[in-house]
């Protein structure tokens, strides 16, 4: 069936930077537009990026544009988020997610914690 | 950006009830590109309803998607056991956006 799996989360000082991985498998992932979302602890959905299914265009939320970068590679059905001078505000679980519009397919999520 | 607001922030109510979650955006969502979702604690969020009113794939009849323009509802008739979590609206008309969710409790 169709999975995507997270990886790459953890701790983190403040101004650090983080590369998060989403392994997709079980559907054509070469196909699909695909999102970052996360969750601050105890707090509501934001979305942050998404990309193309061709990883020609990309797009941000205003709040965090400069900061990320997200990219994929088809052949390997992976899916990246480049995250630039970490905040405490950036605590969050990762979602990577199937974008048609909605997000349909969904990880699990890998926790991001920024602290000194 | 359109922002969405939901409204109750929660609701309290028992199995078997019916519960009407609200969900009203800033400015008009055109061709009805609003999504529902599903949170249970602990789990990631699961797609209920895409376009305002069309169920995603296993979801049951129980959930109804209303609406269209600004205002848009979500409907949960006789609420079972498993439904009692945290519900999110989402507009993909411009960029993407959430509201900040409705809980539904058990009273």
């Amino acid at each position: 069936q169709a999975q995507l799996v997270e990886s790459g989360g953890g701790v983190v000082k403040p101004g650090g930077s983080l590369r998060l991985s989403c392994e997709a498998s079980g559907f054509n992932f070469k196909d699909y537009y695909m999102a970052w979302i996360r969750q601050a602890p105890g707090k509501g959905l934001e979305w942050i990026s998404y990309i193309t299914s061709g990883g020609t265009i990309e797009y941000y939320a205003d709040s965090l544009k400069g900061r990320l970068t997200i990219s994929r590679d088809n052949a390997k059905n992976s899916l990246y988020l480049q995250i630039n001078s970490l905040r405490a505000e950036d605590t969050a679980i990762y979602y990577c997610a199937t974008d048609w519009g909605a997000f349909e397919i969904w990880g699990q999520g890998t926790m991001v914690t920024v602290s000194s | 950006e359109i922002v969405l607001t939901q409204s109750p922030g929660t609701l309290s109510l028992s199995p078997g009830e019916r519960a009407t979650l609200s969900c009203r955006a800033s400015q008009s969502v055109s061709n009805n590109y609003l999504a529902w979702y599903q949170q249970r604690p602990g789990l990631a969020p699961r797609l209920l309803i895409y376009s305002a009113s069309n169920r995603a794939t296993g979801i049951p009849d129980r959930f109804t998607g209303s609406g269209s323009g600004t205002d848009f509802t979500l409907t949960i008739n006789r609420l079972e056991p498993e439904d009692f979590a945290v519900y999110y609206c989402q507009q993909y008309d411009y960029s993407r956006t959430f509201g900040q969710g409705t809980k539904v409790e058990i009273k």
